[in-house]
């Protein structure tokens, strides 16, 4: 089975600053992706950012990139410049690709709370 | 306005009542699924769908009924509403996954990217 851990249950970062939210998980599987869902008090489920595994490289959306280390299993996610408006839960969340016509699942983390102080 | 909606966006009903949640999506997406959002468990996957007529369980199915007769609706029935389904739900739908260059998986684009409803709150008293 397939877990997705998010240790951080609340971080806090000032205005224009960056903080780091950690996500780790645990696969046998070789092809799948990860995500970052934001979810601000509205409870609106965001995309914030994925990342193919197959790429090193790591990807980037403007002020959000994320440090993908498939070896350690690791996918954190970089918040430069922090705005008030990311104050939200944040979600990792890992899919598994699948060889079927069932569509893909995913499995998400219990997330992490961030709030941005002016 | 395209997307994908959620209704109602609250209900309370009582223990034993039958509730259904709909899920309408404008994107003509061959996938649709069902979760709970519930403090310290994160989202779980109750059902989704790969297409029309094709169902199947998540992690969660016990106490839940879906159908999906038409590629635009997903409904969420609760057979008999208990207690511990109160909870938030939320529905998403995806593209169905591409063929990769290699042909090896499935995989390879934003067709991949679930995108979710505005979610739905459910107090069963």
């Amino acid at each position: 089975a397939q877990t997705v851990t998010q240790s951080q249950p609340e971080m806090s970062v000032q205005e224009a600053e960056t903080v780091t939210l950690s996500c780790t998980y645990d696969t046998s599987e070789n092809n799948y992706y990860l995500f970052w869902y934001k979810q601000p008090p509205s409870r609106q489920m965001i995309l914030v950012i994925r990342q193919e595994a197959y790429k090193q490289q790591n990807a980037t959306e403007n002020r959000f990139s994320v440090n993908f280390q498939k070896a350690a299993k690791s996918f954190s996610l970089k918040i430069s410049d922090s705005q008030l408006g990311d104050t939200a839960m944040y979600f990792c969340a890992f899919m598994k690709l699948r060889h079927s016509n069932t569509g893909n699942q995913f499995y998400f983390g219990t997330g992490t709370s961030l709030t941005v102080i002016p | 306005d395209a997307g994908i909606t959620q209704s109602p966006r609250y209900k309370i009903t009582e223990t034993g009542r039958q509730v259904t949640l709909m899920c309408h999506q404008t994107w003509s997406h061959s996938y649709m699924f069902w979760y709970r959002q519930d403090l310290g468990h994160g989202l779980r996957l109750i059902y989704y769908s790969a297409a029309a007529d094709i169902t199947d369980k998540g992690e969660v199915p016990d106490g839940y009924v879906v159908s999906r007769s038409k590629t635009e609706n997903f409904p969420l029935t609760l057979e008999s509403a208990t207690r511990s389904q109160t909870s938030v739900y939320f529905c998403a739908s995806s593209d169905p996954p591409e063929w990769t260059l290699s042909g090896r998986f499935w995989g390879g684009s934003t067709r991949d990217t679930q995108y979710f409803g505005p979610g739905t709150r459910l107090t069963v008293l």
